[in-house]
């Protein structure tokens, strides 16, 4: 079974805060996604990566930054953190680049206080 | 821009009851669409994918079916179980193959 692994399943931080996000996939996928999902929104593409050291702006990457120096692993970085980065941030990967089921981690929900 | 809705937003069945929720999209150049479950509090699991080429696909009490050009997919769920109850989120995968654009959701509650 695909696993994708988020590390921390709460977080709670303060403004202005530098905060990582990390995600672990065990199957050696290609691509990996950072999204966040808001009540009424649904589930938006912030930043994806195809390869190491690869990265593309999704919709809303304003705000976050995000690194992948290692196949298995995708970070994504707010720089600062702010009030409306309050979210359930999910992380995915799938195998190719494209056509490809996209599995996703358990979510990280993370409130800025 | 993909735009997708899914209607309705929320659905209480008793147990039982077979049962059609309902997505649509606006671009029909689409990779593929997918159907996910997603319980309370929990990631994504995914359900039933239907490549372009395809019209339908099924697993167990799930049939999920495609049509590409009218922009329509609909997910059937047979002799609903309380275990169904979850919202039901359809993405469909356009933009070079690697971007998937999600709808909002249908919050679905069987009951007993």
């Amino acid at each position: 079974d695909v696993k994708v692994t988020q590390s921390s399943r709460y977080l709670v931080k303060r403004t202005g805060e530098k905060v990582f996000l990390e995600c672990v996939q065990d199957m050696d996928h290609e691509n990996m996604f950072w999204y966040r999902q808001d009540p009424g929104l649904g589930l938006r593409l912030i930043y994806f990566s195809y390869d190491v050291k690869m990265k593309e702006k999704g919709d809303i990457p304003e705000g976050y930054s995000v690194s992948r120096e290692k196949k298995e692993r995708f970070s994504l970085i707010l720089e600062s953190a702010s009030t409306n980065q309050t979210s359930m941030y999910l992380c995915a990967s799938s195998l190719y680049r494209v056509k490809n089921i996209q599995y996703f981690g358990a979510g990280t929900r993370l409130s800025v206080l | 821009k993909q735009e997708v809705t899914q209607i309705p937003a929320a659905l209480s069945v008793p147990e039982g009851e077979n049962l059609v929720l309902n997505c649509s999209f606006t671009d029909s150049a689409i990779y593929n669409l997918q159907w996910f479950r997603q319980d309370p509090g929990k990631g994504l699991t995914s359900l039933l994918l239907i490549q372009s080429s395809q019209r339908e696909q099924t697993s167990g009490r799930l049939n999920a079916s495609l049509d590409k050009s009218s922009g329509r997919s609909t997910l059937y769920i047979a002799a609903s179980q309380p275990g169904d109850s979850a919202t039901y989120l359809c993405a469909v995968l356009t933009g070079g193959g690697n971007k998937l654009t999600f709808g909002t959701g249908t919050q679905l509650k069987v009951e007993l």
